[in-house]
């Protein structure tokens, strides 16, 4: 079955960098784009941006410039978002989702909770 | 940018009927999707264009979409469909991006 897995709950310092990983199975890697949603202790999904499985060329959403990068390894179906300089505000659970031709999201990891504390 | 507005709350008793509406300018002529979110889990997608349901998904799940609101219908409700609900659309006006809608919690009374 379609399936996106990804990496474990990152405690990490201010300052520090992390890197997530969303493997996929199930389905041709590179047939469907890659987007990345955002969840804040006790708030509402937010659109990162995706990444273009095919090319690697990556869309940011406004506020997720500059610390924010996704790459792929398409040898291994895993898409990867890193975040570097990472502040308290980054404290979240990150999902990676597949982009659906229709515009809609599914399947989606089943998130992994970045902790940002010193 | 495409703003999707979503009342915070809704409340209904078992057996009822409960709507959960996402606004948005001209929301009809884009195709929207909705996402059903339990606490601790990702969230699962239960209504795309506008009105699909993918299997797995009970019949009692429906969606509208029409001028300036698309509205997720929840009939019979039961206890367990008891969550926060996403609506979402992909805006290809300008560029390709997604939106999400800001949340309803909904609450079985």
């Amino acid at each position: 079955q379609v399936q996106l897995v990804q990496s474990g709950s990152e405690l990490k310092k201010p300052g520090a960098s992390v890197k997530v990983s969303c493997k996929a199975s199930g389905y041709t890697f590179t047939n469907y784009a890659m987007n990345w949603v955002r969840q804040a202790p006790g708030q509402g999904l937010e659109w990162m941006g995706w990444i273009n499985t095919n090319t690697g060329n990556p869309t940011y959403a406004q506020g997720f410039t500059g610390r924010f990068v996704f790459s792929l390894d398409t040898s291994v179906s895993t898409a990867y978002l890193q975040i570097s300089s990472l502040k308290a505000e980054d404290t979240a659970v990150y999902y990676c989702a597949r982009l659906e031709s229709g515009g809609w999201f599914d399947p989606w990891g089943q998130g992994t909770l970045v902790t940002v504390s010193s | 940018s495409y703003v999707l507005t979503q009342p915070p709350s809704v409340s209904v008793a078992p057996g009822k009927t409960a709507r959960i509406t996402c606004g948005g300018n001209n929301i009809g002529s884009k195709s929207v999707h909705w996402y059903q979110q339990k606490p601790g889990q990702a969230p699962v997608l239960v209504i795309y264009y506008d009105s699909d349901r993918p299997s797995g998904i009970p019949e009692r799940f429906s969606g509208s979409n029409s001028g300036n609101t698309a509205t997720l219908t929840i009939s019979r409700v039961e206890a367990g469909d008891e969550a926060d609900y996403y609506c979402q659309v992909w805006d290809s006006s300008s560029d390709h991006r997604g939106v999400f809608g800001g949340g309803t919690k909904l609450t079985v009374l």
